[in-house]
């Protein structure tokens, strides 16, 4: 069964205070790992998607990478408006190919 | 592009009473997925369909639970009759096509509050 942890359950930065959210995962063969941007009374929105072990992508303060068993996302210089949850999912080969999703990191940026 | 619709935004309703909520996907997108979300937790799979038939449906609650996709567009769930831990977030998600390396992308969804 394919399965997601994610920490910290929360983090609180200063304004500029880079850090780094962790996404370890278990699948039986990886189709894609995929990072969601979930802002209070929104649905999640799709930040990237990694398919193989060294992968990098950047969007703005945002960096994602990925090994064979876990997913970073770097915040750098984070802004009190990166406000969020973060949540990371996996797209395994087996179990229908279903996207499994974990509890997500609650992050606030403090000005 | 216009994005995934959901409705209502928000339900209240008592136990043992129906309810339903109705989504219209990403225009050309062949799958759709309906996931409930509870309070800091991930959104959990309830049914998942590729045009309009569900092929994976293991996780819905059929006693109470059922959800249609007729001509393979817009979806509607459906719950009757509710009970108090059926208050959650009810979104819906759709992409191009399973197994394609397409994300998902949700709509707002419908928070349900069961009193």
């Amino acid at each position: 069964e394919d399965q997601v942890t994610q920490s910290p359950e929360a983090l609180r930065l200063q304004e500029g205070e880079s850090s780094s959210l962790n996404c370890s995962y278990t699948v039986s063969g990886l189709r894609g790992l995929f990072w969601y941007r979930q802002d209070p009374g929104k649905g999640p929105e799709f930040l990237f998607t990694l398919y193989s072990a060294g992968e990098e992508k950047e969007k703005e303060r945002l960096k994602a990478t990925l090994t064979k068993k876990e997913s970073f996302l770097h915040i750098t210089a984070p802004k009190p408006e990166d406000s969020a949850t973060y949540l990371c999912a996996v797209q395994g080969t087996g179990d229908g190919q279903n996207f499994v999703f974990g509890p997500g990191t609650r992050l606030s940026v403090l000005p | 592009e216009a994005g995934v619709v959901q409705s209502p935004r928000y339900k209240i309703i008592e136990k043992k009473q129906p309810v339903a909520f109705w989504c219209n996907p990403i225009s050309g997108h062949n799958t759709l997925y309906w996931y409930r979300q509870n309070l800091g937790q991930g959104p959990e799979l309830l049914i998942r369909y590729e045009n309009e038939e569900a092929v994976d449906d293991s996780q819905l609650p059929k006693d109470r639970f059922s959800a249609e996709r007729l001509k393979g567009v817009d979806s509607t769930l459906k719950i009757q009759p509710a009970e108090l831990g059926d208050s959650a977030v009810y979104l819906c998600a759709s992409s191009l096509r399973q197994g394609h390396h397409s994300p998902l992308h949700f709509g707002n969804g419908t928070r349900l509050t069961v009193t």
